[in-house]
């Protein structure tokens, strides 16, 4: 069983705006930053939202990242097709002393 | 531009040892402030962290894989490795190599490079 726990789907029509939530408790997410990753089927993983809130250069402010206590969540506005991906929520665990991941989430875009 | 790549057996016998090696282009392995890492991902399923490794040679592993593993470093050759005793079938997997910054207060790690996966097969 994943430490973090993720919707294992979303969907929404094209424009429309999406929201992932990430759910873990004080040892992972409440006393670390979140990462988001974005990974199309057969691709590797790509890097999408790191600290929590912040979007690395290249990904499009469509997507945003927030974090209050032991939960985050992952934005998508204006959903396009080319959204559609697994999506992944990642942190520190202090108490397991490693990375940990949530199950991912699979977005369809209708 | 950094880039990783896997390479190593697409297939192992179960109880044997597989090893990966994952090459560092583009950029320095001994960069401080970065590990370097391995994932897995079954087939369908979701990543799995499995261990990272500092250029130094440090090494903090998945305690679940811990008993099995062993990462190394060899900066002469920018490379890493990977090797994970006693495999079974539930180590079948794609077998990602990645860049791991450690922030400096240590709540902050994520992968921003990685590479393009090797499949991993455990089977007779």
């Amino acid at each position: 069983q994943p430490v973090l726990t993720q919707p294992p789907s979303a969907s929404g029509t094209p424009g429309q705006r999406v929201i992932i939530s990430c759910s873990g408790s004080s040892p992972n997410i409440g006393r670390n930053t979140v990462t988001w990753y974005q990974q199309v089927p057969g691709t590797a993983p790509k890097l999408l939202i790191y600290e929590s809130d912040q979007r690395p250069s290249g990904v499009p402010d469509r997507f945003s990242g927030s974090k209050s206590g032991t939960s985050a969540s992952l934005a998508i506005t204006g959903l396009q097709s080319e959204d559609e991906a697994d999506f992944y929520c990642s942190t520190w665990d202090d108490t397991l002393n490693g990375v940990v991941f949530g199950g991912g989430t699979k977005l369809t875009v209708l | 531009q950094l880039q990783l790549q896997e390479s190593g057996p697409g297939l192992v016998k179960p109880s044997e040892t597989l090893s990966l090696t994952c090459t560092v282009s583009g950029d320095a392995i001994t960069t401080g402030r970065y590990y370097w890492a391995w994932i897995r991902q079954p087939p369908g399923k979701g990543l799995e962290w499995i261990g990272s490794v500092y250029y130094v040679g440090s090494a903090s592993y998945n305690s679940s894989l811990k008993s099995r593993l062993s990462i190394s470093v060899d900066t002469s050759k920018s490379q890493f490795s990977l090797n994970l005793r006693s495999v079974t079938a539930a180590d079948t997997a794609v077998y990602y190599c990645a860049r791991h910054f450690n922030g400096p207060l240590g709540t902050t790690h994520y992968f921003d490079y990685w590479g393009r996966g090797s499949l991993v097969t455990v089977s007779s």
